[in-house]
């Protein structure tokens, strides 16, 4: 079964507004988190390491005050994204290493598909 | 920038033969290697782990780690047309903090 959970699977918004999608690893506390975005035919690519208790580490060219991040608990974290624009139209992965180690395989969530109309 | 660098393909086979995955990598103090399989519209499974060279079996699959060619690959056997998919390799940054992709490779097993 699913070891991390993903929600919502599928969202349609308005340009303008915003978007929390949720990441909850199931079983096992994940003191790390990674969301991950993937436009068609493309790769994943990380945009930041979700920490518990602690700021999210935001990659190079992602607006941290765009895609906010808050990881308030061992199992939960989720990912806002505020004043949503259609280029902001993606598939948003969140994972969770394995066993919450963080050099372990990851696990991943269904995914997000985020279609801001 | 570290890089994992994969063929986007397509590599097409025909069912039962072996299809060739291949990934080169360019931060030389990697030291987890992993191959996922991803479904159009759907998110990574992983499919292997190695993380010392050689050869690794699992199933139909077997994963080549060269760390002095900064090499990985995957070989699936008897493939199927289930195999239709894009592969994708994982090299972990060298602080072990998180996972970069590859492009990835779409493998299409004909019938």
């Amino acid at each position: 079964g699913a070891v991390v959970s993903q929600h919502p699977s599928r969202v349609i918004c308005k340009s303008g507004t915003s978007v929390k999608i949720e990441c909850r690893s199931l079983d096992f506390q994940a003191t790390t988190m990674f969301w991950y975005r993937q436009f068609p035919k493309k790769s994943l690519m990380l945009m930041a390491t979700s920490n518990e208790g602690s700021k999210a580490t935001y990659e190079q060219g992602v607006e941290k005050d765009k895609f906010l991040i808050n990881h308030a608990s061992l199992t939960l974290s989720t990912l806002t994204v505020t004043s949503a624009h259609p280029e902001d139209s993606s598939f948003y992965i969140c994972s969770a290493p394995q066993g919450g180690q963080g050099n372990s395989p990851l696990h991943f969530g269904n995914g997000t598909r985020l279609t801001v109309t | 920038q570290k890089e994992v660098e994969q063929n986007s393909g397509p590599l097409s086979v025909p069912e039962g033969a072996i299809a060739s995955l291949n990934c080169t990598y360019s931060d030389r103090g990697s030291q987890s290697f992993f191959w996922y399989r991803q479904y159009s519209g759907k998110s990574p499974e992983l499919i292997m782990s190695i993380y010392s060279n050689g050869d690794k079996e699992d199933g139909r699959f077997t994963a080549q780690l060269n760390k002095a060619s900064q090499y990985v690959s995957l070989l699936i056997r008897d493939s199927q047309p289930s195999d239709s998919a894009t592969y994708l390799c994982a090299v972990n940054n060298q602080a072990g903090t998180a996972l970069i992709f590859g492009k990835g490779t779409t493998l299409s097993v004909s019938s």
